[in-house]
């Protein structure tokens, strides 16, 4: 068990440019998640994913944002004409849905800065 | 619309002191989740504790229990016999029942005083 992992770690771009962030679960891990998380922020949901089904989206997520997971395991978040208001901290996470109370584990997140 | 409220931003201790965490939520639903989960500096979060809401006992894990009160929606986390480890931002999360969204509070960032 090595962790969701994300990748980049930082990622900094100009605003107008388009931004790709993957997420690799846990590898038995059925369901995965997007969040946003602002400074000083509680994260805030985006969407939600059990196996290649996008089950759910937040209004958070304008038609600039599209998420996929094509073969049930990996996810790319990708954000279109990024604008400043874009700068967060995007995190990943995965669960099994062995229990309705299966907790989410975290991955480290990637940090944007849009500029 | 649920939503769940943390008033404290920021909470102090001496290390092993106790200190508790407050949480509230709104929600007309009878069926739901509450959960801490704890953000170290850089580092990825984890969960500290879990209750169902349909459980009258408070969850229990180590050093951290729960005071959960449903009529009055307030869900606190006492952290006894503080650690340095223990200085992090406190999430508390709600999730209505057969849904997969957490609903996160602003968060408390707990300091440790040696």
């Amino acid at each position: 068990d090595t962790g969701v992992s994300q990748d980049p770690r930082h990622k900094i771009t100009k605003r107008g440019q388009n931004v790709t962030f993957r997420c690799d679960p846990i590898s038995e891990h059925n369901r995965l998640y997007w969040y946003r998380q602002t400074l000083g922020q509680g994260p805030e949901f985006l969407t939600y994913f059990q196996n290649e089904a996008q089950l759910e989206k937040s209004r958070l997520l304008s038609d600039r944002f599209s998420a996929e997971r094509p073969k049930g395991s990996f996810s790319t978040l990708e954000i279109q004409r990024t604008e400043q208001g874009d700068s967060a901290m995007y995190l990943c996470a995965s669960s099994l849905d062995l229990e309705e109370s299966s907790p989410l584990h975290f991955g480290n997140g990637t940090r944007l800065t849009v500029t | 619309a649920q939503t769940v409220t943390q008033s404290q931003p920021e909470m102090s201790v001496q290390e092993a002191e106790t200190v508790t965490l407050s949480c509230t939520y709104d929600t007309s639903e009878s069926d739901y989740y509450l959960f801490w989960y704890k953000q170290p500096p850089s580092r990825q979060m984890i969960l500290v504790i879990r209750q169902e809401a349909y459980k009258q006992q408070n969850a229990t894990e180590n050093r951290f229990s729960v005071n959960f009160q449903k009529a009055a929606k307030s869900f606190s986390l006492k952290i006894s016999d503080s650690q340095l480890g223990d200085a992090a931002m406190y999430f508390c999360a709600y999730r209505s029942g057969g849904a997969q969204k957490l609903v996160f509070g602003q968060g408390t960032r707990l300091t440790i005083n040696p």
